[in-house]
């Protein structure tokens, strides 16, 4: 059964402290993983797109990575706007052609204090 | 461009009930979905669609139906609610061309069932 597990569930930084978040997953053939941010309220909010194994993307303060068994959200020397849930999904092979269906992640909640 | 819009953002409901969640897209993108979220669950898939005429169920179907007569709207109904139901609902689309992968989400509708 194709799985995502994001850890921690949720995280408190001082401004400044770099971390990172993991999301672990299992699935019959990964055709790609994908980071969103949600503020509450809000509906997620696109970030990154991974492909394969040894894929670095990066946008600001945040950089994912992807293994072929987990990603990380690295968030160098945050700032308090980057307090957020962070969503983790995967996208299946699933053989039959082109689809949207995402598979989630429970979310990292975020907080980043000045 | 809107992007992705719902109707309502709040709706209370009483138990058999039923109703109508809206969903409508400026970006002509073929693909659309409906997920729930709820609280240590993260999103769930509910239907999708890959086109006018065209839909499919996802991860928690039941008690729901859909139908996608227009490439730009996506309704999503509620035949008889349930508390079980109370949730927040996103709705989301995304291009089966370029970076189809990316799915721009709505606000949400925030639904309770009495």
């Amino acid at each position: 059964e194709d799985q995502v597990t994001q850890s921690p569930e949720a995280l408190r930084l001082q401004e400044g402290e770099s971390s990172s978040l993991n999301c672990s997953y299992t699935v019959s053939g990964l055709r790609g993983l994908f980071w969103y941010r949600q503020d509450p309220g809000k509906g997620p909010e696109f970030l990154f797109t991974l492909y394969s194994a040894g894929e670095e993307k990066e946008k600001e303060r945040l950089k994912a990575t992807l293994t072929k068994k987990e990603s990380f959200l690295h968030i160098t020397a945050p700032k308090p706007e980057d307090s957020a849930t962070y969503l983790c999904a995967v996208q299946a092979d699933g053989g039959g052609g082109a689809t949207n269906k995402l598979i989630f992640g429970t979310g990292t909640l975020l907080a980043v204090q000045p | 461009n809107a992007g992705v819009t719902q109707t309502p953002k709040f709706q209370v409901l009483k138990t058999g009930q039923s109703m109508t969640l809206q969903c409508a897209q400026d970006m002509n993108h073929e693909y659309m979905s409906w997920y729930r979220q709820d609280p240590g669950m993260g999103l769930r898939l509910i239907h999708y669609s890959v086109g006018a005429g065209i839909t499919d169920q996802g991860e928690v179907p039941n008690g729901y139906n859909v139908s996608r007569s227009t490439t730009e709207d996506f309704p999503l109904r509620l035949l008889s609610a349930a508390p079980s139901q109370t949730s927040v609902y996103f709705c989301a689309s995304s291009s089966p061309t370029g970076s189809y992968n990316e799915q721009f989400f709505g606000p949400g509708t925030r639904l309770t069932v009495l």
